[in-house]
């Protein structure tokens, strides 16, 4: 099975800081990498698909890039919004497998 | 809009049977792949199970294989998951998410539900 490490688990930012999470796959996945967003409470929210696609109505402060092995999400202003857990997702080969998670919080 | 709604869970006994449900609007039923993803308290995400458009190739975990079947019903927008032999390991909120049309686009998630929660416990 592929095995995908995310760091760091746990970021604290301000509002209008740029941070950079990164998911490291055991193998390549090409591109076939997705990055989630999920709130307390809340379903997860698909952010990123296809690695560095970004998905309909999200905000383009959020960026993702890589390929085969190592990828990066990128929020260029964090908004109060953004205040959530991250998690990566290959979907190169089953099992589908997500990352561990990043919580970012506020400093 | 694309509404998932999940229900059937609570709580069941070790080794008791659950059958979850998924019913989803404001899409096309039949033109996407569904899976089952799951999250223990206070844990990460797991991918549970798949089934492909017209229902006729699934996978599952391994953890879940021989316990677990997910099935659909395309006449009533309704995906199931049949947990059967359930474990304490098995507690958690299981989430419906709908995949693409096309592979490798169906094993990503552009829409969830709500999720429901199942407890095993005695």
């Amino acid at each position: 099975d592929i095995q995908m490490t995310q760091s760091p688990s746990t970021l604290s930012a301000s509002v209008g800081d740029r941070v950079t999470i990164t998911c490291r796959a055991s193998q390549s996945i090409t591109n076939r990498l997705a990055w989630y967003q999920q709130k307390p409470g809340k379903a997860p929210k698909l952010l990123i698909y296809k690695a560095s696609s970004l998905e309909s109505g999200v905000p383009s402060r959020f960026s993702g890039s890589g390929s085969g092995t190592e990828f990066t999400l990128t929020i260029s202003s964090l908004q109060p919004d953004d205040f959530a857990t991250y998690y990566c997702q290959q979907y190169n080969s089953f099992p589908l497998i997500f990352g561990g998670g990043t919580k970012l919080e506020i400093k | 809009e694309v509404q998932l709604v999940e229900s059937g869970g609570g709580l069941v006994q070790p080794g008791g049977s659950l059958k979850l449900s998924c019913v989803a609007s404001g899409l096309t039923f039949r033109r996407y792949a569904m899976s089952w993803v799951r999250q223990a308290p206070g844990k990460g995400l797991e991918w549970v199970s798949v089934i492909s458009v017209d229902g006729d190739i699934t996978d599952h975990l391994d953890s879940v294989k021989g316990r677990f079947t997910i099935s659909r019903d395309d006449s009533k927008n309704t995906l199931f998951l049949q947990m059967n032999s359930l474990r304490a390991e098995d507690t958690a909120i299981y989430y419906c998410a709908k995949g693409g049309t096309e592979v490798p686009d169906t094993r990503r998630f552009d829409n969830w539900g709500q999720g429901t929660l199942v407890t095993v416990s005695s």
